[in-house]
């Protein structure tokens, strides 16, 4: 079946550091790509997607690339900042299971002013 | 508007009690999601309502009752549930559930204590 693997956190980071969150995943078909992030204490809402391979989602300075060949889409973002503390979750859906989207585990980031 | 409510924010009640939780999204999406989230773990899905039919049961137990009223209003209807059932109830919408693109937009959450 479909999975999502992303990295353990915390992470920890000093203001203005640059991010990596390492996103892999387990499809069949072409599924699309998916950031959500959840502040504290709120619902979860879209960071970025991508919905074919090679293309490149984009917000608020962070980005990530969908690559077929080594199944990723890791997360970046140049220059953290505080504001940028959350939970990031990497997804999944889907042409397989009724397209529902697979959640990973979620890595918590903690950034430092 | 691009906005999910959910109500309560808050919620605590009894094992015997009975309660509703309510969902409502004004963009004209055809697809709602029931999740429930415990603390430092991801969303985990409930239900799924295509076309206000019920389309996916997660094998949830039926203390948990959904209902969609029509096609901007969910509802989760509580019963006899256990203090395990404590957590975050997260709904969510999308356009349809025909694609795989079409992202979700997640209310607020309902924060549920069952004492």
């Amino acid at each position: 079946g479909n999975s999502v693997t992303q990295m353990e956190g915390p992470v920890t980071l000093s203001e203005e550091a640059f991010l990596t969150i390492n996103c892999t995943y387990t499809a069949t078909g072409y599924p699309s790509l998916f950031w959500y992030v959840q502040y504290p204490g709120e619902g979860l809402q879209l960071l970025l997607k991508a919905t074919k391979a090679d293309d490149k989602g984009s917000n608020k300075g962070f980005e990530a690339t969908y690559r077929k060949e080594t199944t990723s889409f890791h997360l970046e973002k140049g220059s953290v900042q505080v504001s940028d503390s959350a939970v990031y979750f990497c997804a999944l859906s889907g042409n397989t299971g009724g397209f529902k989207t697979i959640f990973g585990a979620g890595t918590r980031l903690f950034v430092k002013a | 508007d691009t906005e999910v409510t959910q109500t309560p924010k808050h919620l605590v009640m009894g094992m015997t009690n009975k309660k509703s939780l309510k969902c409502e999204q004004h963009m004209g999406h055809r697809a709602m999601y029931w999740y429930k989230q415990k603390a430092k773990k991801p969303p985990e899905l409930m239900f799924v309502y295509s076309y206000e039919k019920l389309s996916i049961n997660e094998s949830v137990p039926s203390r948990f009752s959904p209902e969609c009223p029509n096609s901007s209003l969910l509802n989760l209807h509580l019963h006899a549930l256990q203090p395990e059932d404590s957590a975050l109830y997260l709904c969510a919408s999308s356009q349809t559930t025909e694609r795989t693109y079409n992202e979700q937009f997640f209310g607020p959450g309902t924060r549920l204590t069952v004492l």
